[in-house]
């Protein structure tokens, strides 16, 4: 099973929007609806962000949203904040036999 | 309050054994499912195992088939992890996770494993 596909990194200005891109394959993502986004910091265990898509976890700014489109999915920031500059990593379910695949993981700079 | 505590962790040489726990509380602990994923130092995230809670699935990552195995113990409400033959590539930090809606809403602090001579 092949890791998903992140882009490095990403940066915006504090107020601004990025979107960071997750791919996968027919197989994981375009097959199951089953993307989660986390955040990390350095130093620190991931916090769940997204869940199943697009579904936001209670405690979560509305500031994050997370779509999908064929075999990609997408977590949109948005009124970028300095703190929300970290890591951050997709994972989707991919089927009984290896359930979970990560991808390699976003480092988000806010300028 | 979910809470989940790593342990277990440490130097050990190439070829050594590792039984890492996982020490879970604040939730009826039989019912979920749970995971291991790991971080190797500077690298990003990778799935490990999983265990169902209530059943007898077990899944692997191909990289540690065959060489680790997961558990759970749920009258004590703990999750383990043995580690046999390990490598150079299984030094990380080990985080246990709690399984819900298909992703990990709730984490370990982590343990760090190295595996060195």
């Amino acid at each position: 099973q092949s890791a998903l596909t992140q882009p490095a990194s990403v940066s915006g200005s504090p107020g601004q929007s990025i979107t960071i891109s997750c791919t996968g394959t027919s197989s994981d993502v375009g097959r199951y609806n089953l993307v989660s986004w986390y955040q990390q910091h350095p130093g620190k265990a991931p916090r769940l962000m997204i869940y199943e898509g697009s579904k936001r976890p209670s405690g979560v700014s509305i500031r994050f949203s997370g779509s999908k489109s064929g075999n990609t999915a997408s977590l949109t920031i948005s009124g970028l904040q300095a703190e929300d500059e970290a890591d951050y990593y997709c994972c989707s379910y991919a089927g009984s036999r290896i359930p979970w695949v990560f991808g390699g993981g976003t480092k988000l700079t806010v300028l | 309050e979910v809470q989940l505590v790593e342990s277990g962790g440490g130097l050990v040489q190439p070829g050594g054994s590792l039984r890492l726990s996982c020490a879970a509380s604040g939730f009826t602990f039989r019912s979920y499912a749970m995971s291991w994923v790991r971080q190797a130092p500077g690298k990003g995230l990778e799935w490990v195992s999983a265990i169902c809670g209530g059943c007898d699935n077990i899944y692997y990552a191909d990289s540690v088939k065959g060489r680790f195995t997961i558990s759970r113990d749920d009258s004590k409400n703990t999750l383990y992890l043995q580690m046999n033959s390990l490598r150079a590539e299984d030094t990380a930090v080990y985080y246990c996770a709690k399984e819900r809606d298909s992703s990990w809403p709730y984490w370990g602090q982590g343990t760090l494993v190295t595996v060195s001579s």
